[in-house]
């Protein structure tokens, strides 16, 4: 069963636009985590957001959670052509994580 | 080398051949996981383990065998390989159970199976 889901699916921005990729999922979690996986690589961490909180940054992201709507966005700031990659929300579900089919970011020069 | 490795990095096998995917971790962790990667299904976990001698099934296992016996090690296997699990195959380790840890993934195993 998939938890997350990922919204748009595929997305082109030009190079120095903000990205926003946002994730549903159905049931309460505890924590949810947004994963980067460049064309051929495994996934990385990228950060990771509690239930009891609203807004996280790590660099050039931020990520938000509403836990109300059950949805979570994440922004990359002034793309860079090495942000071309797919990114996966994951939701927790006892002691495993399920991902999402993923949204695939394309930044064009 | 330190971090979670995976071997065979690719491996091409015929229907009805068993194959056995290795992972090595140097961090640990208690946790270890198998993924497949699949167009358009995203990652779908095959197998979990949370520590030496505990495995637990994950959303896919049929036609998946795992073993753990050390700590370091989770081995997958595909007792009589089918076209249909031609795929990418990622394992993933964590130091703690859940969502509350990052995982941290292999570089993947491109399985075809003919």
């Amino acid at each position: 069963s998939q938890q997350g889901e990922e919204d748009p699916q595929a997305l082109s921005i030009q190079e120095g636009e903000n990205a926003t990729m946002n994730c549903s999922y159905k049931t309460s979690i505890n924590n949810l985590q947004w994963y980067r996986q460049n064309s051929g690589r495994g996934l990385v961490h990228l950060i990771l957001i509690r239930s009891n909180e609203r807004e996280k940054h790590s660099g050039r992201l931020r990520v938000t959670l509403d836990t109300s709507k059950k949805s979570s966005s994440l922004l990359i700031t002034a793309s860079r052509a090495a942000d071309t990659a797919s990114y996966f929300c994951a939701t927790d579900e006892e002691d495993k994580i399920i991902f999402g089919k993923g949204t695939r970011l394309h930044i064009l020069p | 080398d330190a971090g979670i490795t995976q071997s065979p990095r690719y491996k091409i096998t015929e229907t009805g051949r068993q194959v056995t995917l290795m992972c090595h971790q140097t961090w640990s962790h208690s946790y270890m996981f198998w993924y497949r990667q699949d167009l358009g299904h995203g990652l779908r976990l095959i197998y979990y383990s949370a520590a030496a001698d505990i495995t637990d099934k994950g959303e896919v296992p049929d036609g998946y065998v795992v073993s753990r016996s050390k700590t370091e090690n989770f081995p997958l296997t595909l007792e009589s390989a089918t076209r249909s699990q031609t795929s990418v195959y990622f394992c993933a380790s964590s130091g703690l159970a859940g969502g509350s840890h990052e995982q941290y993934f292999g570089p993947g195993t491109r399985l075809t199976v003919t």
